[in-house]
């Protein structure tokens, strides 16, 4: 079974811009979830969708959306960057509520 | 609020010992709690899972133990090895969190030969 896989998996933009990151998740696996990874916040949260509606959302600001499509695929915009917003973010899926998590490799986002 | 905390400076430790990584947490009371493995530039990836009922588990040459008491999880690699080296993630769970898992920074562990 193929992996989590999200493209691409390096990005420069400039301050301003918007940007847009694809998840596709577990064959199967019906929950997508979207973390930001910073050298100083660590895993953080963003949201997870479900049967494309967003089941939880994490404590981001509204330039974070995201949206679940009917095959489950994923994505997530991040619209006027700021430098801050330098990260790795990361797209995981699971089956159902209670099974872990399978992440995929991340986008590695650089603004500047 | 929820407060996950685990050793924030990297354990290097020698090839044969026993690694023990710590995870404590405040403000709730989690039902489980997972643990992660995360290679540089690479997502994270799933290892160990223990209810509050069970006091350990273990899997190959890991085990974890989960004190709700202490509110605190012990993570330990016995018999080390180079491959072990990586950052191990520690995500205390409750039962309505499954969708939105809160992880701690991560203990940093370098296994030297």
């Amino acid at each position: 079974k193929a992996g989590v896989t999200q493209t691409p998996r390096y990005l420069i933009k400039t301050r301003g811009q918007q940007v847009t990151l694809s998840c596709s998740p577990i064959s199967g696996h019906r929950s997508v979830s979207w973390y930001q990874q910073t050298p100083g916040q660590g895993l953080q949260f963003l949201f997870e969708y479900f049967s494309e509606t967003q089941r939880n959302k994490g404590n981001f600001p509204g330039r974070f959306s995201g949206r679940q499509f009917s095959n489950s695929r994923s994505e997530m915009n991040v619209s006027t960057l700021e430098l801050g917003d330098s990260a790795l973010y990361l797209c995981a899926s699971n089956q159902q509520g209670n099974s872990p998590l399978h992440f995929g490799n991340g986008t590695r986002l650089t603004v500047t | 609020s929820q407060k996950i905390e685990q050793n924030s400076e990297a354990l290097n430790i020698q090839e044969g010992k026993t690694a023990t990584l710590t995870c404590n947490y405040t403000n709730y009371s989690p039902a489980y709690l997972q643990w992660y493995r995360q290679d540089p530039g690479r997502g994270p990836v799933f290892l160990l899972l223990i209810r509050e009922n069970e006091k350990e588990k273990r899997k190959e040459r890991l085990k974890v133990t989960f004190d709700t008491t202490l509110k605190q999880s012990l993570f330990h690699i016995t018999a080390s090895q180079p491959a072990d080296s990586a950052t191990y993630l520690c995500a205390p769970l409750t039962t309505d969190s499954w969708g939105k898992l809160q992880f701690g920074a991560g203990t940093q562990v370098v296994v030297t030969p």
